[in-house]
């Protein structure tokens, strides 16, 4: 079993349509969950962080966490074509942190 | 911009070629970090630094050496690599290497030929 699982995609979606990103980790000890935004070509950058059961917004994403379920998700309300991009799970425990190999999103217009 | 920078950016060698990898961060972070991309890969760790000290070697071959001689500054030494380690090399920093957000630089794109 992979340590941080997502579906390869492609994930296409038409403009204005929300964007429903899904991650699930088999280390029941994990601690903190990001979610990280590559472009083609680019090294990734930070979207969000989340800590704590439940749901955390800015924006136009929010980060949904389930412990319990072992699973972390991120919305995209209101998707752009600027959005496509290749979106990175990634779980911390202590100083370990483990990317997944990242759910590509397509935009369509 | 985030404040970590990569030098070069993009890097073609030989088998027999030694070369260097730059990073250098400006957020005064204390742990700083080499990761390898590859394609349909995971992002792999290589190593940690935290206040200058190496605190991760992931089972890295020794035909990558690391070097930090300070908390700001980061290196990457090549030798005698092989095609396969042709990928896009990640340096990052965090506050410390307690599990914080870390912060990518652009990345050197590795070529091996």
């Amino acid at each position: 079993q992979k340590e941080v699982e997502q579906n390869s995609g492609p994930l296409s979606v038409p403009e204005g349509a929300i964007a429903s990103l899904n991650c699930t980790y088999s280390d029941r000890g994990s601690q903190s969950f990001f979610w990280y935004r590559q472009y083609s070509g680019k090294s990734p950058e930070l979207i969000m962080f989340i800590y704590s059961n439940g749901d955390k917004e800015d924006g136009r994403f929010t980060a949904q966490l389930n412990k319990a379920s072992q699973y972390v998700s991120l919305l995209i309300r209101d998707s752009q074509p600027s959005d496509s991009a290749t979106y990175l799970c990634a779980v911390a425990r202590g100083n370990k942190l483990t990317f997944g190999t990242g759910t590509q999103l397509k935009v369509e217009l | 911009e985030t404040g970590v920078t990569q030098t070069p950016r993009h890097l073609v060698m030989g088998m027999t070629n030694k070369k260097s990898l730059k990073c250098e961060q400006h957020l005064g972070h204390n742990a700083m970090y080499w990761y390898k991309q590859s394609a349909k890969k995971p992002l792999e760790l290589m190593f940690v630094y935290n206040f200058k000290e190496q605190t991760e070697n992931n089972s890295v071959p020794s035909r990558f050496s690391p070097e930090c001689p300070n908390s700001s500054h980061l290196f990457l030494h090549l030798h005698t690599l092989q095609p396969e380690d042709s990928a896009l090399y990640l340096c990052a920093s965090s506050q410390d290497g307690s599990g914080n957000t870390i912060y990518f630089g652009e990345g050197s794109w590795l070529t091996v030929v």
